[in-house]
Formats: C-alpha cells, sequence, structure tokens
C-alpha cells in the first residue's frame, strides 16, 4: 500500500533535548511538508521541499530543522530553540504539478 | 496574500440533519479551494476539492461543496448527518499559479451529532 508513515505516533522529551520525528513516503512525490496543529490554531506550515537536497522556510520555521537527502524521507527535529514545542506534528506530500496534499497520521511531541 | 475564515469553531446537528459547514476565503489570483476531515488523533483526509472545473464538487462520504466566487465562498453540505461524520473539518486555500505548495488552513469546525 502506499502512503505516508510517520513514527513514532506519541514522543515524550524532557525541555531542552533536541528530537527528531520520521517522515516517510513510498507515493514518489516529490514534495514533502511539515506542518504543526495547535487547538484551535488549524495547521501552520514549518518546512516544505520540492526536490532532494532543497527544502524553504514556511511560517513558523524557527525552532525547526529539515533535511531531504533522499526523496522519500523529511525528516523534522524540534530543537530546543523551540520555545513551545507540545503540538500535533503532521507530515504531507504531493506529486510534482499536483494539486492536492496528502497527510500522514501524525506525530503527537509532549515536552515535559 | 490568501487567507481562509470558517465561521464557527464548534457546530452541532442531529443525525439526519442537514450539515453545513461556512468557508470564506481571500485570494488574489484563482484559487483551489480542498475540504479536509481529521478524526481524533489521526492525520487529514482529503474529502474534496475545487480547481476550477466545475463548480458544485461532489466528494466522499456524500459531502459535497459549492464555489461561488461572488461570494468568495466554499461551503460543505451534507443533506443527511450521519454518527460517522462527528470529526473536525478543515477548510483549505492554494493559490493556483503556485500549484500546492502554499496551502493556507483554516482554524477548523469541530462538528458534533446528537443521536
Amino acid at each position: 500500500d502506499g502512503g505516508i508513515t510517520q513514527s513514532p505516533k506519541y514522543l515524550f522529551r524532557k525541555e531542552g533535548q533536541n528530537v527528531t520525528l520520521s517522515c516517510e513516503q513510498n507515493l514518489n512525490h516529490d514534495a514533502m511538508y511539515w506542518y504543526r496543529q495547535d487547538p484551535g490554531q488549524g495547521l501552520r506550515l514549518i518546512y516544505y521541499s520540492q526536490i532532494v537536497n532543497d527544502f524553504q522556510k514556511g511560517d513558523i520555521a524557527e525552532g525547526y530543522s529539515v533535511s531531504r537527502e533522499k526523496k522519500e524521507s523529511f525528516p523534522l527535529t524540534v530543537t530546543s530553540a523551540q520555545k513551545n514545542p507540545t503540538a500535533f506534528y503532521l507530515c504531507a506530500s504531493s506529486s510534482k504539478g499536483g494539486d492536492t496534499q496528502y497527510f500522514g497520521p501524525g506525530t503527537r511531541l509532549t515536552v515535559l | 496574500a490568501q487567507s481562509v475564515t470558517q465561521l464557527g469553531s464548534h457546530v452541532s446537528v442531529s443525525e439526519g440533519a442537514l450539515v453545513l459547514l461556512r468557508c470564506n476565503y481571500s485570494s488574489s489570483v484563482p484559487p483551489y479551494l480542498f475540504w479536509y476531515v481529521q478524526y481524533p488523533n489521526q492525520g487529514l483526509q482529503l474529502l474534496l476539492k475545487y480547481t476550477s472545473a466545475a463548480t458544485l464538487v461532489k466528494g466522499i462520504n456524500g459531502f459535497e461543496a459549492e464555489f461561488k466566487k461572488s461570494e468568495t465562498s466554499f461551503h460543505l453540505t451534507k443533506p443527511s448527518a450521519h454518527m460517522s461524520d462527528a470529526a473536525e473539518y478543515f477548510c483549505a486555500v492554494s493559490e493556483s499559479n503556485f500549484g500546492n505548495e502554499k496551502l493556507t488552513f483554516g482554524t477548523g469546525t469541530r462538528l458534533t451529532i446528537i443521536p
């Protein structure tokens, strides 16, 4: 089955620690995205990548970093510089020239 | 700049009643418009999309939406609500000349179905 996988589903970390969230897709999509979801605020774009080895900041990139070394993988690192990292993180992908983003199941990060 | 406004963060309807979730958008170029549904602790699932073809768009699970340029609206409807429709719904807009890379979401509407 083609799709987007995110792991783990739940993640707990101590304050001050960096943490990396995984996102993998086997849809052969060129573009990948990371969103953050907070209650009552909808989804906000953190980073996106349209091609391997290239990525752009979204609306709330501060305190986050990404890499795109492979087409199918787009990991997100939440650094200790992110002031309020507890949130639900969603990864998405889309085909080149396509008009629709498809979403993974999400990772809920809780920083204690 | 594009934006989306979803009127009503919470909507409750009785089972079997009409579902109407409102979405208004702002875009400087012809928009692409989307409705997604999210069940608790899950990702977003595409319900339907408008990409400049027919203005009345039919989606999954009996939902449909009508693009009204004069009203800058893309409201989501379903004639008869089912208990399984209880979820959060997000309207989103992208500007067609950017393809899908600039997707802006509304703040969501939580739909509750009353038995």
